[in-house]
């Protein structure tokens, strides 16, 4: 069963604009949720996390907003940049402490930024 | 460092071949990952090992699926017999803390 899901496979945004990329988990024990970026032919390569203390982390034009009571987090992009187009994957972690260090993926939002 | 190593990077083999996939994670990481990509499932989490110690192989999907780690630095992850629907690109990631890091992947079609 997909505890981690990604509900639109794709999503197109013009150049400049927001992009807001969603991700619903199942599992209250999941911890910390991380979103990674897939080019093509390429592994995922780590972009932005935020632990369940916060509901908000920002790096740049990336901001994570985690809301836990929905068991929701967004990836909001902020100019959108013709580069940016790749797959986005949400992921998440139950506390590393208590149950191991697995983290658990979602299908992945395929983002094509147009110029 | 070179971050993870996966090899071969593309295997093609025909139904019935037994397939070895191979990685080499960052040294020091104590974790690793074996992932599959698929369309219908996204990354799959297939096993993972800590401290060279499977933890979880509930993710494999049939007996055919094993997976060793013999030594910190080298895993594999072995299909026998390979089946067409097998077919996918297979990640091998290794992990310190909060972050997983991933090798380029194996391409691996099954005919």
């Amino acid at each position: 069963d997909q505890q981690v899901k990604q509900n639109s496979p794709s999503l197109s945004v013009q150049e400049g604009r927001i992009s807001i990329l969603n991700c619903d988990y199942t599992n209250s024990m999941f911890d910390y949720f991380l979103w990674y970026k897939k080019y093509p032919a390429e592994g995922p390569t780590f972009l932005i996390s935020i632990s369940s203390i916060k509901d908000k982390n920002e790096d740049g034009r990336f901001t994570v907003f985690l809301n836990k009571s929905a068991k929701h987090l967004s990836l909001h992009i902020v100019p959108s940049q013709p580069g940016d187009s790749a797959v986005y994957f949400c992921a998440a972690s139950p506390n590393p402490h208590t149950t191991g260090n697995q983290f658990y993926f979602g299908t992945g939002t395929s983002l094509t930024v147009i110029p | 460092d070179a971050g993870v190593i996966q090899s071969p990077r593309h295997e093609v083999t025909e139904m019935g071949q037994e397939v070895t996939l191979r990685c080499k994670p960052i040294s020091g990481h104590d974790y690793l990952f074996w992932y599959r990509q698929t369309m219908m499932r996204g990354l799959e989490l297939l096993i993972y090992f800590n401290n060279n110690v499977p933890i979880d192989d509930s993710g494999m999907p049939e007996d055919r699926f094993s997976a060793k780690m013999p030594n910190a630095s080298f895993s594999t992850l072995k299909i026998q017999p390979s089946e067409p629907r097998d077919s996918a690109v297979y990640f091998c990631a290794s992990s310190l803390r909060n972050e997983a890091f991933f090798g380029q992947g194996t391409r691996l079609t099954v005919v």
